[in-house]
């Protein structure tokens, strides 16, 4: 069964600063691994997905690395904002259609 | 546009009653997913549905029943509600397995 962990669980930092999340699985025969972000009391919001074949994708301020041999996958969010605050959740998707989340990382970027 | 429209929002229920929720996309969208989120365990996959008419177990299967008549709607049923049910349930759909998901605000149910 698929694992995906994400570390660290929570994280505080200062408006402006890089950072990176990380996400780690225990399967490496994935589809494709997601990342997602999700406001309290709302649902997920897709942020980027990267394929088996590929390595990173970028949206903006974000880019998402996967490095598939180790199980693990980094999203960097560069010049971090207030309004990043939120909970970020990884999932990969097996062969079978089947997704498993990570339980995520609890952003606050403080003013 | 409303994309992924879940009903009801909120719910409580007693033990032994049935209800259920419902799932609605207005993107043409092939592949649904019901999942449940619980404090400390991440996103749980429940059942999922690859097209109309189809639906397939997840990892969380028991306890829930689906059905996909229709290839907007994807319904999620508790026979029998039980207080481990008590969860935030969330909906899904996407085009395709590997394009990204759309998710739905969630259904909070309670089972006193």
């Amino acid at each position: 069964k698929q694992e995906v962990t994400q570390i660290p669980a929570a994280l505080s930092v200062p408006e402006g600063e890089n950072l990176v999340l990380n996400c780690s699985f225990t399967d490496s025969a994935i589809y494709n691994l997601q990342w997602f972000r999700q406001d309290p009391g709302k649902g997920l919001t897709s942020l980027l997905l990267i394929q088996s074949s590929q390595r990173e994708q970028t949206s903006g301020r974000l880019n998402a690395s996967l490095d598939k041999s180790s199980g693990r996958s980094t999203l960097y969010i560069a010049a971090s904002q207030p309004g990043d605050s939120a909970t970020y959740l990884c999932a990969v998707m097996n062969t079978g259609n089947q997704f498993y989340f990570g339980t995520g990382t609890s952003l606050t970027v403080i003013p | 546009n409303a994309g992924v429209t879940q009903t009801p929002k909120f719910r409580v229920l007693k033990t032994g009653q049935s209800m259920t929720l419902l799932c609605a996309q207005d993107m043409n969208h092939e592949y649904m997913y019901w999942y449940r989120q619980d404090p400390g365990m991440g996103l749980r996959l429940i059942h999922y549905s690859v097209g109309e008419g189809t639906t397939a177990k997840g990892e969380v299967p028991d306890g829930y029943n689906v059905s996909r008549l229709k290839k907007q709607n994807f319904l999620l049923g508790l026979e029998s509600a039980a207080p481990s049910q008590t969860s935030v349930y969330f909906c899904a759909s996407t085009p395709a397995g590997f394009q990204p998901q759309h998710f739905g605000d969630g259904t909070r149910l309670s089972i006193l």
